[in-house]
């Protein structure tokens, strides 16, 4: 079992909907989440970021993280065909390893 | 945040040789990562590299297959050595950021070996 689990999609949805993107883990020491988006041909960049439970909002991007059910999820808002990417969650208990999954493609059609 | 430039961008080698890809950042920092990212799947780390002392490679990854140096504060290279088609993925080093535990990453090498 990987030790960060995440929907691989593809996803696509029209111009405007919610998007949810989730993920599952199995480490409970992991205290630092975050959400990377990665376009084409591009490097991963930090989207959102949370450290142990809660929600965290910033714009159209919410993320919230259940520690109790090890579960993480990403929604976007009012979505843009400009947010058409993979998105990618990733983890870490601490000492600068990140554990990613496997990432999502989301492609949001005009 | 930090810039960082990888080179080559890509490149198409022949099994059996060995390339090595470069890192440079814009700024000193203290620990650089490498990581594979093979075609539909995630980010794994090769190994981390501090300045001054030997990478810290993950389980599964050597230094024969992969030797990492560390000269300086800005820059790092990762040798992909022996290739065999196997070895084609993108190649990504990242720096830690300001933001605990989350790093920012250069733009990629896409390995093609033959």
């Amino acid at each position: 079992q990987k030790e960060v689990e995440q929907d691989p999609g593809p996803l696509s949805v029209p111009e405007g909907a919610i998007v949810s993107l989730n993920c599952t883990y199995s480490n409970s020491a992991f205290q630092y989440f975050m959400w990377y988006r990665q376009y084409s041909r591009k490097g991963p960049e930090l989207l959102m970021y949370t450290y142990s439970s809660g929600n965290k909002e910033d714009g159209r991007f919410t993320a919230q993280v259940d520690k109790s059910s090890k579960y993480i999820s990403l929604f976007i808002r009012d979505s843009q065909p400009s947010d058409s990417a993979t998105y990618l969650c990733a983890m870490s208990g601490g000492g600068g390893k990140l554990i990613f999954g496997q990432g999502t493609e989301l492609s949001v059609k005009p | 945040s930090a810039v960082i430039s990888q080179k080559p961008s890509r490149d198409i080698c022949q099994r059996g040789t060995s390339l090595t890809i470069q890192c440079q950042v814009d700024s000193q920092v203290t620990m650089m990562f490498w990581y594979r990212q093979q075609p539909g799947q995630s980010l794994t780390l090769i190994a981390t590299a501090n300045q001054g002392s030997e990478a810290t490679y993950e389980s599964g990854f050597v230094i024969d297959k992969f030797p990492i140096s560390r000269p300086n504060l800005t820059f790092s290279t990762l040798t992909v050595s022996n290739m065999s088609p196997e070895d084609s993925s993108i190649y990504l080093c990242s720096v830690g950021s300001s933001i605990q535990e989350t790093q920012y990453f250069g733009p990629g090498t896409r390995l093609l070996v033959l």
